[in-house]
């Protein structure tokens, strides 16, 4: 089973689309977890930390699921702008490594 | 907003030359990283180094690599024989304190012909 785990993609919503991504990682022990946005052939940006009781930053929330190690994405009202991969990413231990998942790639559409 | 740069942008070498990839961290961060993504593939982690000494490393971190902080800002990654495979965007990181405060840099596109 793969770390992180993550669908690829292409998902093509419409402007103002509601869209959600999803992730699953294998090692139960994992201490903290992320979603990073890459835009093509760019390095990845820190998007927003993920914690257990979920986070919300401005259109974007994110949820965490210890019990099933479940990680999920929500975007609103999507704009153009959002288009880019969306890496979901664990810290597995106690150090400060991180696991990258594949990336989900969005494309949004005027 | 303090950045991490990393020179080259490109560096084109042949199958078996030394290169040495270059990273400024940003100043007061304490830990610095190595990553790697192959084209079209996943960001995969290489080495972790902090107080002068590499923390953590992967599997794919082997003899054929090595770190060095040189002097107070630059942290350099040497691939001493290049293969084939090593062609890849080598990404430089930093963090002050753990891993919720990573800085990526821009990268450097190496290219093993």
């Amino acid at each position: 089973r793969k770390e992180v785990e993550q669908d690829p993609g292409p998902f093509n919503v419409p402007e103002g689309a509601t869209v959600a991504f999803n992730c699953t990682y294998s090692n139960s022990a994992s201490q903290s977890f992320f979603w990073y946005r890459q835009d093509c052939r760019k390095e990845p940006k820190l998007l927003m930390s993920v914690y257990s009781s979920g986070n919300e930053d401005g259109r974007f929330t994110a949820q965490l699921n210890r019990a099933s190690q479940y990680i999920s994405l929500l975007i609103r009202d999507s704009k153009l702008s959002d288009s880019a991969t969306y890496l979901c990413v664990v810290n597995p231990n106690a150090g400060n490594m991180l696991t990258f998942g594949g990336g989900t790639r969005l494309m949004v559409k005027p | 907003e303090p950045e991490v740069t990393q020179t080259p942008s490109h560096q084109v070498t042949q199958m078996g030359q030394e290169v040495i990839l270059r990273c400024v961290p940003i100043s007061n961060h304490l830990y610095f990283y190595w990553y790697r993504q192959i084209l079209g593939q996943k960001v995969e982690f290489l080495v972790s180094f902090y107080n002068n000494e590499i923390s953590e490393k992967s599997e794919i971190f082997d003899d054929q690599f090595s770190v060095e902080r040189p002097d107070g800002s630059n942290f350099t990654l040497k691939i001493r024989s290049t293969k084939l495979e090593d062609s890849a965007m080598y990404f430089c990181a930093s963090s002050y304190r753990d891993s919720h405060g990573y800085t990526f840099g821009s990268g450097t596109r190496l290219t093993v012909v």
